[in-house]
């Protein structure tokens, strides 16, 4: 089955630069990466998804990368701001989006 | 619309008890899933049911059971609740069809089994 590996488990930046976290997969047939913001206490909330048939997908200061050779895909946030400040979760699935494998999380910390 | 809700948000069981999860969506979508998350695995799929009628095992079903009662509803039962099934609850949904991937999430219920 699917294998996702996310790195690293914590980040902690200088608010207004960049933050990059990556994920790799194991499944070559997984076509669908799921970002998910989580705040502490709160439920995950997707912040911004990318197909396999697109390489990169921007919304404002985020963006994610995708690499199919190489599977793995990237989130970047720049411009970082205290609100970005919690746990962020990649995914991959091949099923139609049902079957989400989550990676293990990323703490990112935004130092004022 | 309150989205994908949850009942209880806390709970604390003895070994060997038996209780139901409840989760329940107004945005008329047709697949739901049920999740655990513990600390430094992420979120795992425990079950999820497509459609109405259906529903699937996920990574980790084992302890659990689960029922499609209808298109809004979907219940997570844990027959003789273990240590090891401490966690958080957390029920999603999706609209499931081609193109709309997006999965919400409802608050999430506490669970401890002491």
């Amino acid at each position: 089955g699917e294998n996702v590996e996310q790195h690293p488990s914590t980040l902690s930046v200088q608010e207004g630069d960049s933050a990059v976290i990556k994920c790799t997969y194991s499944d070559s047939a997984s076509n669908y990466f799921p970002w998910y913001k989580q705040e502490l206490g709160k439920r995950p909330q997707l912040i911004i998804d990318i197909r396999s048939n697109v390489g990169e997908k921007k919304d404002q200061r985020i963006a994610v990368t995708l690499n199919k050779t190489a599977k793995h895909f990237s989130l970047h946030i720049t411009e970082t701001q205290p609100e970005d400040s919690a746990v962020y979760f990649c995914a991959a699935s091949s099923q139609g989006a049902q079957k989400l494998v989550f990676g293990q999380g990323t703490r990112l910390t935004i130092n004022p | 619309n309150a989205g994908v809700t949850q009942t209880p948000k806390f709970q604390v069981l003895k070994t060997g008890q038996s209780m139901t999860l409840q989760c329940a969506q107004d945005m008329n979508h047709n697949s739901m899933y049920w999740y655990r998350q513990d600390p430094g695995m992420g979120l795992r799929l425990i079950y999820y049911s497509a459609s109405e009628g259906t529903t699937d095992k996920g990574e980790v079903p084992n302890g659990y059971n689960v029922s499609r009662l209808n298109k809004r509803e979907f219940s997570l039962r844990l027959e003789s609740a273990a240590p090891s099934q401490t966690s958080v609850y957390f029920c999603a949904s999706s609209l499931g069809a081609s193109g709309t991937y997006e999965q919400y999430f409802g608050p999430g219920t506490r669970l401890t089994v002491t």
